[in-house]
């Protein structure tokens, strides 16, 4: 079975930092890319970043360029996200997701996902 | 960065009825559209993929079509089970996108 474990989450103070980690079990970790997907209250799912299976692919949204850092150990299934400079738009329940791939193809969708980390950016 | 937008935004709805939720795009893409289920407090589930593809183990009262800016999301006969807020996502290029949502009431 799956597993995906998000730890890290909490209240933090505009301008202060967070890192979230993610765990998995039961996935073949090392070839899988890994995805943080956030979901600000009552709002639809938010792509936030992406990290390819050998750390040779990262893509960042927009909003959290030059702030977040997506990293990655394969050595301990687990997958971080570093957030600096945190703002009250972060606010934010935080998903670590795997990548689809089915049948040979790999989809930009995500099947597996954690619980969340809910993080909390106020004063 | 491509647009998704849901109507209708809620819909009430009893068991047995038959519920078609649109995402329409700003842009027009191929198939790489998905569609999520979420409950409450719980993280968004799989339902399809590549616009019409069924992941395993989703029940067959779910299809998807659609091409280039329209794609839909049918729920043949909605069980107690389905009452859920749904969303669509795109995977045609980065930043990947989610539609605003769905809320599926019962009526």
């Amino acid at each position: 079975e799956v597993q995906l474990v998000e730890s890290g989450g909490g209240l933090v103070k505009p301008g202060g930092s967070l890192r979230l980690s993610c765990a998995a079990s039961g996935l073949d970790f090392s070839y899988s890319t890994l995805n943080w997907v956030r979901q600000a209250p009552g709002k639809g799912p938010e792509w936030v970043s992406s990290i390819s299976s050998s750390s040779s692919y990262i893509y960042y949204t927009d909003s959290v360029k030059g702030r977040f850092t997506i990293s990655r150990d394969n050595a301990k299934n687990s997958v971080y996200l570093q957030m600096n400079s945190l703002r009250a738009e972060d606010t934010a329940v935080y998903y670590c997701a795997s990548r689809f791939c089915s049948g040979g193809s790999c989809y930009w969708h995500f099947d597996y996902w954690g619980q969340g980390t809910p993080v909390t950016v106020s004063s | 960065d491509i647009q998704l937008t849901q109507s209708p935004s809620s819909v009430s709805a009893s068991v047995g009825d038959r519920v078609t939720i649109t995402c329409r795009a700003s842009q027009g893409f191929s198939s790489w559209l998905a569609w999520y289920q979420q409950k409450p407090g719980k993280a968004p589930k799989l339902l399809i993929y590549a616009a019409s593809t069924l992941q395993s183990g989703v029940p067959s009262r779910f299809s998807g079509s659609g091409s280039g800016t329209d794609f839909t999301l049918t729920i043949s006969s909605l069980q107690p089970e389905d009452f859920a807020t749904y969303y669509c996502q795109q995977a045609d290029s980065f930043p990947l996108t989610f539609g605003g949502g769905t809320k599926v009431e019962i009526k």
